[in-house]
């Protein structure tokens, strides 16, 4: 059974500071996306990274995929209070087009 | 706003009943995916319909099971209700199996 372990699960911080969050797995995956949920509303996608060591950037956030291809990060420059919310990652497996394996989330509050 | 519209949105039934919900997907979309996210998870894979076939399913009981109509429209039905069904349903929606998935709002299902 192929798993997501998300970290941390709860992150809480000022305005300005600067935060990972890390999403790992011992299995391989062939995308992984990283998505951002409000409350009551669905998820909605922010990145997709497909090739091993692949950096993708968006705007304050910076996403990695693993060179393995089983782990991924992402890093926000300057946390605003707009980024507060759950972001989540999630694993597409080889020839699972479409059925995402997603991690438990991280809830993050960006204080002003 | 993604164009893929779920109903209802909130929904209480008692334990032991049934509950049907639906998905209106983005127009043109052949792919539609149902998730299970329980409170304070990350979403869980129930199935995916593929040109109206089921194509994929989760660890799910065979309780929950699904339609997708010629319109791509589809539908969640689950069957004998538990405590533990209360969830958010969301139901993704793609043009073929591994592109990019949109997501609806979700209804919110709690069972008493």
């Amino acid at each position: 059974t192929q798993l997501l372990e998300q970290s941390p699960q709860f992150l809480s911080i000022q305005e300005g500071e600067n935060l990972t969050v890390y999403c790992n797995s011992s299995s391989v995956f062939s995308s992984l996306q990283w998505y951002r949920q409000e409350p009551g509303e669905g998820p909605v996608l922010l990145v997709t990274v497909v090739t091993g060591g692949e950096v993708k950037k968006l705007k304050r956030l910076t996403f990695q995929f693993g060179d393995a291809r089983k782990d991924s990060s992402l890093h926000i420059t300057a946390a605003q209070p707009g980024d507060t919310g759950l972001y989540l990652c999630a694993g597409e497996g080889y020839n699972q087009g479409g059925k995402l394996i997603f991690g438990q989330g991280t809830e993050l509050s960006v204080k002003p | 706003e993604t164009g893929v519209t779920q109903s209802p949105t909130h929904l209480i039934k008692t334990r032991g009943q049934q509950v049907t919900l639906r998905c209106s997907s983005q127009s043109g979309h052949n792919t539609v995916s149902w998730y299970q996210q329980a409170l304070g998870q990350g979403p869980q894979f129930i199935f995916q319909y593929y040109r109206e076939e089921e194509n994929g399913r989760g660890n799910f009981p065979p309780r929950f099971s699904g339609l997708q109509f010629p319109n791509y429209s589809s539908e969640l039905n689950v069957n004998a209700l538990e405590l533990d069904d209360s969830a958010l349903y969301l139901c993704a929606s793609s043009l073929v199996m591994n592109t990019e998935a949109f997501f609806g709002q979700g209804t919110r299902l709690t069972v008493v």
